[in-house]
Parts: C-alpha cells; sequence; structure tokens
C-alpha cells in the first residue's frame, strides 16, 4: 500500500526550530518528487516546498525562503522540512504529498503533522 | 507569482443538483491546472489534472475544463459525499499556488 507518513510537529516558541519528516512506503521513493504543503488553521491551502529525485533541485515559496529547507534520503524513503526561526504564521498542518499515480500532480497525500507556533 | 481565483466562494445546493465552480488564473497556466476535493480533518484528494482529465478511482460525475486562465469545475448531480470545499491549483509556474476554496454546502 502507498503510504506516506508525516511526523515531528508540535508546539514551539517563535524564533524556534522544528524537524518534519515524512516517511513513505509502497512505492520506489527514490524516482518521485515530493512536495510540502501547509494549511492554517481554517484557512486554504498553501504549497511549501519541492525537492526533485535526488535532492539537486529545490523550490520554496517566498514565504519560507531562507528559514525553511526541504530534504531527502532516498536511502531511508524519507522526506524532511527543517523550519528555522519560526514565526506565528507558520502555525499550520503541514502535509507531504506526491505525485506517484498522476505524473506532475499531487495524487497521495499523508496525513499531515501539526505545527503550533507561540509563546 | 499566479494568482488563482476562484468564484463562488460559497456554493448552497440540493443533493442531485448540479455544482459548477470557477477557477480564473491571473496569467495563463496552459492547461497545468488541477482541482482537489477537501472534507474536514482530511487531506486533499486529487479530482482532474491537466484542466480536464479525471484522476484515478474518481466518479464521473466529476469534470474539469478549460485551458489559458479560465477554469471550471462540474459536479453533474452531487453525492452526499460530496459536499466539501474545492481546490484550484496551477503548475504551469514557480511557485505553485491554490485558489481560495470554493465551499459547496448542503442548502
Amino acid at each position: 500500500e502507498v503510504q506516506l507518513v508525516e511526523s515531528g510537529g508540535g508546539l514551539v516558541q517563535p524564533g524556534g526550530s522544528l524537524r518534519l519528516s515524512c516517511a513513505a512506503s509502497g512505492f520506489t521513493f527514490g524516482t518521485y518528487w515530493m512536495t510540502w504543503v501547509r494549511q492554517a488553521p481554517g484557512k486554504g491551502l498553501e504549497w511549501v516546498a519541492n525537492i526533485n529525485q535526488d535532492g539537486s533541485e529545490k523550490y520554496y515559496v517566498d514565504s519560507v525562503k531562507g528559514r525553511f529547507t526541504i530534504s531527502r534520503d532516498n536511502a531511508k524513503n524519507s522526506l524532511y522540512l527543517q523550519m528555522n526561526s519560526l514565526r506565528a504564521e507558520d502555525t499550520a498542518v503541514y502535509y507531504c504529498a506526491s505525485d506517484i499515480g498522476v505524473n506532475g500532480y499531487m495524487d497521495v497525500w499523508g496525513k499531515g503533522t501539526t505545527v503550533t507556533v507561540s509563546s | 507569482e499566479i494568482v488563482l481565483t476562484q468564484s463562488p466562494v460559497t456554493l448552497s445546493l440540493s443533493p442531485g443538483e448540479r455544482a459548477t465552480l470557477s477557477c480564473r488564473a491571473s496569467q495563463s497556466v496552459s492547461s497545468y491546472l488541477a482541482w482537489y476535493q477537501q472534507k474536514p480533518g482530511q487531506a486533499p484528494r486529487l479530482l482532474i489534472y491537466d484542466a480536464s482529465n479525471g484522476a484515478p478511482g474518481i466518479p464521473a460525475r466529476f469534470s474539469g475544463s478549460g485551458s489559458g486562465t479560465d477554469f471550471t469545475l462540474t459536479i453533474s448531480s452531487l453525492e452526499p459525499e460530496d459536499f466539501a470545499v474545492y481546490y484550484c491549483q496551477q503548475r504551469r509556474n514557480w511557485p505553485w499556488t491554490f485558489g481560495q476554496g470554493t465551499k459547496v454546502g448542503i442548502k
């Protein structure tokens, strides 16, 4: 069964750091682009970052550039999001997703992990 | 950045009725547009990709049309499980962007 499982969310103070993980199973992880998408409480979806198969290409939404880093470890079938200098506006459910069945579009999603930035 | 504007924000319909949702892009996205459905507490679900192709396993009552800057998602006859929020998303340019969503509620 194709599965993505996020972890690492929690409560962190403004200015703090957190590292999210996404464990992949049921497919050949190293052959797909991976994506992080977030959703603030009661708000819509926001694309955060993408990484290509070997990690040589990375793209970010402007609001996280210089603070967040997407990475992957294909040997461990894992995707990461290192989040530094966290702000209240980073509070959201963070989803990892991939285009496993439909090339270029996010057709497989995890259930999400919640990040709360508050003092 | 390509801005996607969805309309209406809220749609109130009864089961069995036809739903028509709109997504307008601030510049051409060609056909690189998707539609997602999201229910409370759940991850989004891909419905339509490349503007008009149904994702695997999606019922035929969901259809998409359009290209360039104007797109439509149509649900031909609403089922009880279709009441949800719908988002469009473009992948023509970085950054990828989503519309603000249309909530389809029960009338």
